[in-house]
């Protein structure tokens, strides 16, 4: 168990729809990452935030977004779902070292997101 | 842009059987290599991180090397435990994204 707690589990929904996954770090970590897994592109970052602002953006799609709360949990919002956006949707957390780098990074469970 | 490329896709190996994995790497100014191992369905598991070339990490059956250019998991006597997708990731100096490659699914057989 990494301490990061994803929910939910599954998702199941419909082309067009919005979803919100939700994503708990381990105590004490600041920072929060979005990954994206599907068969055909691996593991993809998608954004972090850290301490509440974002800090960096991957390939992201413009329906996506995020957002990270005082209590420092974390949200990814998906809208306009598309049936490539089914995939699992990992989130990962990490300390923050000298100098604001990050340390390791812990995986959340996942959330598998099928868009039917 | 950073390139992680990992090498083979697939390995079955008999219990007992020892391997290495290969993972290449280019990246702008490295700050850390990174692997994960990641059972179907659940999160990568973090194992170790290499920081520089010539370092080394072990854990259990799992050892760890990094060059310049790639490293190498080396899977000793593998147990069917063992069986898994393990990652590769970098970071670069100035940045906290990880950039994974592909993977390399590994079956160990009893």
């Amino acid at each position: 168990d990494s301490g990061v707690t994803q929910t939910p589990k599954h998702l199941i929904t419909a082309t067009g729809q919005r979803v919100t996954l939700r994503c708990s770090p381990r105590s004490g970590d600041l920072s929060v990452y979005w990954y994206q897994q599907s068969l055909d592109q691996g593991l993809q970052f998608l954004i972090q935030y850290y301490n509440g602002e974002e800090r960096a953006k991957g390939n992201i799609l413009e329906r996506f977004s995020a957002q990270q709360f005082p209590d420092l949990h974390s949200e990814l919002n998906l809208s306009s779902l598309e049936l490539g956006d089914s995939a699992l949707y990992f989130c990962a957390s990490s300390t923050t070292i000298s100098g604001g780098q990050a340390g390791e990074q812990f995986f959340g469970p996942g959330t598998r997101l099928t868009v039917l | 842009e950073d390139q992680v490329t990992q090498s083979p896709e697939a390995l079955r190996l008999q219990e007992g059987e020892s391997s290495s994995l290969n993972c290449s790497y280019t990246v702008s100014g490295l700050r850390g290599l990174f692997w994960y191992r990641q059972d179907p369905g659940k999160g990568p598991e973090f194992l170790f991180t290499l920081y520089s070339a010539g370092e080394e990490k072990e854990k259990e059956r799992l050892k760890a090397t990094l060059t310049k250019k790639e490293s190498f998991l080396h899977i000793t006597a593998p147990k069917p435990e063992d069986s898994a997708t393990y990652l590769c990731a970098v970071q670069r100096a100035a940045g906290n994204k990880l950039t994974f490659g592909g993977g390399t699914r590994v079956l160990v057989k009893p």
